[in-house]
């Protein structure tokens, strides 16, 4: 089975330093790996995900997450960090079984960022 | 990228009634759709797998009596959370796979969300 730890449940950064929110999985095949954002009462945003090729993935809203595979991680990056990017963050890993393919969530994270 | 929409966004019910939850792709064809509870400020919880055309298959521990499936359409997936009572009150969120696209690489589009609060 597969499972995601994210370690952090909430990260405090300043507007305009960066920010990370780390991510780590446990998967027995290849790893398709998923960030999405959530904000309040609102349905998941997809940013970005790994499935293969480089290890530096970018996606929306300027960000981006590097797959690191001996550390088992894909942690969620951004440069410069903006008050509007205070979310809730899932980390997800698909475990392809069958005809049907299911997402398994990390317990989120809460960035907060303050000017 | 591809819309889902979720229909009602929330919806106040009274104990022993049953609720209807909407979950349309509106811009590819869904040949699966999942169904997710959230608790308050906690993760994501699959709850069922929902098929175009055939029975949805449910996660372990949740009660396919009480919470309805149906995936009549490839845009169209239904949750009725029956006989509705205070401790099934929680946010429900409903995401699609575009099907003609392949599964490995393919993100999952997710609804709105549905704030179901049962009185």
């Amino acid at each position: 089975a597969q499972s995601v730890a994210q370690p952090e449940d909430q990260v405090n950064v300043a507007e305009g330093n960066p920010l990370t929110v780390k991510c780590t999985y446990s998967v027995s095949g290849n790893p398709y790996l998923f960030w999405y954002v959530q904000y309040p009462n609102r349905g998941l945003q997809f940013l970005l995900k790994y499935i293969t090729g480089d290890n530096l993935v970018k996606g929306s809203y300027g960000f981006e997450a590097e797959f690191n595979k001996s550390q088992t991680s894909f942690h969620l990056k951004k440069p410069s960090a903006l008050v509007s990017d205070s979310a809730l963050y899932f980390c997800a890993v698909r475990d392809y079984t069958g005809t049907a393919s299911k997402l398994t969530f990390g317990t989120g994270t809460r960035l907060q960022v303050t000017l | 990228g591809a819309v889902v929409s979720q229909h009602p966004s929330w919806v106040i019910c009274k104990s022993g009634t049953s609720v209807k939850i909407e979950c349309r792709s509106l811009d590819f064809q869904a040949t699966t759709m999942f169904w997710y509870r959230q608790f308050p400020k906690q993760s994501l919880m699959l709850m069922a797998t929902s098929n175009e055309g055939s029975k949805a298959t449910y996660e372990q521990g949740v009660e396919k009596d009480k919470f309805l499936i149906n995936h009549a359409s490839l845009t169209l997936s239904t949750l009725t959370v029956t006989s509705a009572h205070p401790e099934d009150s929680s946010f429900y969120i409903c995401s699609a796979r575009d099907g003609g696209r392949s599964i490995r690489d393919t993100e999952a589009f997710f609804g709105q969300g549905t704030r179901l609060t049962v009185v």
